[in-house]
């Protein structure tokens, strides 16, 4: 089983400042890698797919790097919407595993 | 517009059965995957079973092997998750999750869930 770590659990900004979230995997999952965004009370959405691709509306200052065992979702500039908890999640093998995910919260 | 509606969660108690079911709209069902996903504060998001879209292929997350059984019902447009001999530790909120594209197994489209709560 592919196991994703999300560290750390919690970071915290200030609207307008730009995040990086990290993503590590237990061994290579080439670049089968996906971010979401989950709120309270929602659906999670589907941001990242593949590692670097935006979701169909996704804006633009979200953007996925990386591939093999490392992984990074950026938010450019942090607007009040997108605090959230955020998940990551491999495609690579069964089973499909989400990483523990890490709460952006407000500064 | 796709519509995931979940339903049959409740409260039970260990070692009993509860059946959840995923009304389907808005898209051709029988031509994706599909998905149940669980969400518990603690845990966060905790992946559980895929079914293909011709019910051939299907997997499960080790935890609940043995013990729960997804299936769909094409004609229905509806997904369903049998749930047995559960456990404190399959207490969540359950949601339906639609494959984004064939064989790429990540999930656009998500209900709101139903709660399953498992107690004494």
């Amino acid at each position: 089983e592919v196991v994703l770590t999300q560290s750390p659990a919690t970071l915290s900004f200030s609207p307008g400042e730009r995040a990086t979230l990290s993503c590590r995997a237990s061994q290579s999952i080439s670049n089968y890698l996906a971010w979401y965004q989950h709120k309270p009370g929602q659906a999670p959405r589907l941001l990242i797919y593949d590692a670097s691709n935006r979701a169909t509306g996704v804006p633009a200052r979200f953007s996925g790097s990386g591939s093999g065992t490392d992984f990074t979702l950026t938010i450019s500039s942090l607007e009040p919407e997108d605090f959230a908890v955020y998940y990551c999640q491999h495609r690579n093998s069964w089973p499909l595993t989400f990483g523990g995910g890490t709460k952006v919260e407000i500064k | 517009q796709v519509q995931l509606v979940e339903s049959g969660g409740g409260v039970v108690q260990p070692g009993r059965s509860l059946r959840l079911s995923c009304a389907a709209s808005g898209f051709t069902f029988n031509s994706y995957s599909m998905n149940w996903v669980r969400h518990t504060p603690d845990k966060g998001l905790e992946w559980v079973a895929v079914i293909s879209s011709d019910a051939k292929t299907i997997y499960y997350t080790d935890s609940v092997k043995g013990r729960f059984t997804i299936s769909r019902d094409n004609s229905k447009n509806t997904l369903f998750l049998q749930m047995n001999r559960l456990t404190a530790e399959d207490t969540a909120l359950y949601y339906c999750a639609k494959e984004w594209k064939l064989h790429y197994w990540y999930f656009d489209f998500w209900g709101r869930g139903t709660l399953v709560t498992v107690s004494s």
